[in-house]
């Protein structure tokens, strides 16, 4: 069983419609979370970063943490065409910064005109 | 945010033959960078870091003997893929820690083609 399992997709959803992505994880002592996203063929692009439990939004993306169920998400509203990329869960045991990342393996999003 | 370059973003090379590959903190000192591979349609594996001044840490199963990491300064960390074959295939990516956030900000990625 891998560590962090997420859905690989791909999520087909017209344009303006709400992306829900999510991600479950085995190691309950995780406390970072992250979500990136990915352009094909270019590195990830960090788009939302929590610390535990809790929501936390940033323009059109709102990030969910639950611990207790061990189940992160992202929301992306009124989504467009631009949204359509790889979008990769991450996390970490200690602060993000010098520490090791464990990934999920990416949601591929398809957002149509 | 902190910005983190690649050199060569791609790269065509024989069978046996060494690459290196830059990775670059162009605005911002980084003591530690992260050097991920990424398999086509896969996530992202971490595969060593890299520490400024001493010796890289690898993960369970990554052949140091194979790829080579020095981080002779603070905004420069090399990866050189040794005797490559054609399963060394793959997008490499680096990281290094953000400035502002806890997090890490990651380079474009190259891409090692083995014939």
């Amino acid at each position: 069983q891998k560590e962090v399992e997420q859905d690989p997709g791909p999520l087909s959803v017209p344009e303006g419609a709400i992306v829900s992505l999510n991600c479950t994880y085995s190691n309950s002592a995780f406390q970072y979370f992250m979500w990136y996203r990915q352009y094909s063929r270019k590195g990830p692009e960090l788009l939302m970063y929590t610390y535990s439990s809790g929501n936390k939004e940033d323009g059109r993306f709102t990030a969910q943490v639950d611990k207790s169920s061990k189940y992160i998400s992202l929301f992306i509203r009124d989504s467009q065409p631009s949204d359509s990329a790889t979008y990769l869960c991450a996390m970490s045991l200690f602060k993000a910064a010098g520490n090791k990342l464990t990934f999920g393996g990416g949601t591929r999003v398809l957002v149509k005109p | 945010g902190a910005v983190v370059s690649q050199h060569p973003s791609r790269v065509i090379c024989k069978s046996g033959t060494s690459v290196k590959i830059e990775c670059r903190s162009l605005d911002f000192q980084a003591t530690t960078m992260f050097w991920y591979r990424q398999f086509p349609k896969q996530s992202l594996m971490l595969m060593a870091t890299s520490n400024e001044g001493s010796k890289a840490t690898y993960e369970q199963g990554v052949e140091k003997d194979k790829f080579l990491i020095n981080h002779a300064s603070l905004t420069l960390s090399t990866l050189t893929v040794t005797s490559a074959h054609p399963e060394d295939s793959s997008f490499y990516i680096c990281s290094a820690p953000g400035l502002a956030a806890d997090t890490q900000y990651f380079g474009p990625g190259t891409r090692l083609t083995v014939l």
